[in-house]
């Protein structure tokens, strides 16, 4: 069984541009979400979305959007890119159905963003 | 902001050697998860131990739970190079299919 697919793995933006990184659940998954990753910060959760819905969403401001298509895939988007949004993105998959408590998440390798 | 603090923040032992990491969060919990990250890698879940739990083995690995103080610890035993990794613990909330991670212990297992 494949994992969890992102991609793409690295990628360099300017300030100001926008950025779309995208994530290819397990088969059978309906949950996805994602997490930031940085150094200051950590493992920030950013959202979760559960059959096309966004279940769950982390403080993070309005630049950050996400959807999630009717075949599990989630697309992530960030606008006008800052310094600061330079991180390892990750994508989760899991198979929680809607109200169970979070179970095992399988994670993808994640989309290095470095913003210049 | 991070339900979970993790102590230490950076370990190193011989191969051979035990490797214990404690894990703090503030609020009331479903389970307990951890998971380890190679370097820039993804994450790899390791074990869940749900909140009526109070130990629990997989393998090497030895989970303990008290939720009257609000901590996990996680022991790695008869550690390999392998095992060199950051170690992560998380927390899932009230709502929704989300984890809040702990800041992670960094382990470096020596040959």
């Amino acid at each position: 069984k494949a994992g969890v697919t992102q991609t793409p793995r690295y990628l360099i933006k300017t300030r100001g541009q926008q950025v779309t990184l995208s994530c290819s659940p397990i088969s059978g998954h309906r949950s996805v979400s994602w997490y930031q990753q940085t150094p200051g910060q950590g493992l920030q959760f950013l959202f979760e979305y559960f059959s096309e819905t966004q279940r769950n969403k982390g403080n993070f401001p309005g630049r950050f959007s996400g959807r999630q298509f009717s075949n599990s895939r989630s697309e992530m988007n960030v606008s006008t890119l800052e310094l600061g949004d330079s991180a390892l993105y990750l994508c989760a998959s899991s198979l929680a159905l809607a109200g169970d408590p979070t179970g095992e998440l399988f994670f993808g390798e994640g989309s290095r963003l470095t913003v210049l | 902001s991070q339900q979970g603090e993790e102590d230490p923040q950076a370990l190193s032992i011989q191969e051979g050697e035990n490797a214990t990491m404690n894990c703090s969060y503030k609020t009331s919990i479903n389970n307990l998860q951890w998971y380890r990250q190679n370097s820039g890698r993804g994450l790899v879940h390791l074990i869940l131990i749900r909140s009526n739990e109070r130990e629990k083995h997989s393998g090497r690995l030895r989970v303990t739970l008290d939720t009257s103080k609000k901590s996990s610890s996680l022991l790695i035993t008869a550690s390999r190079a392998a095992d060199t990794a950051s170690y992560f613990c998380a927390t899932d909330g009230a709502a929704g299919n989300k984890l809040t991670f702990g800041g992670g212990t960094r382990v470096l297992v020596k040959p």
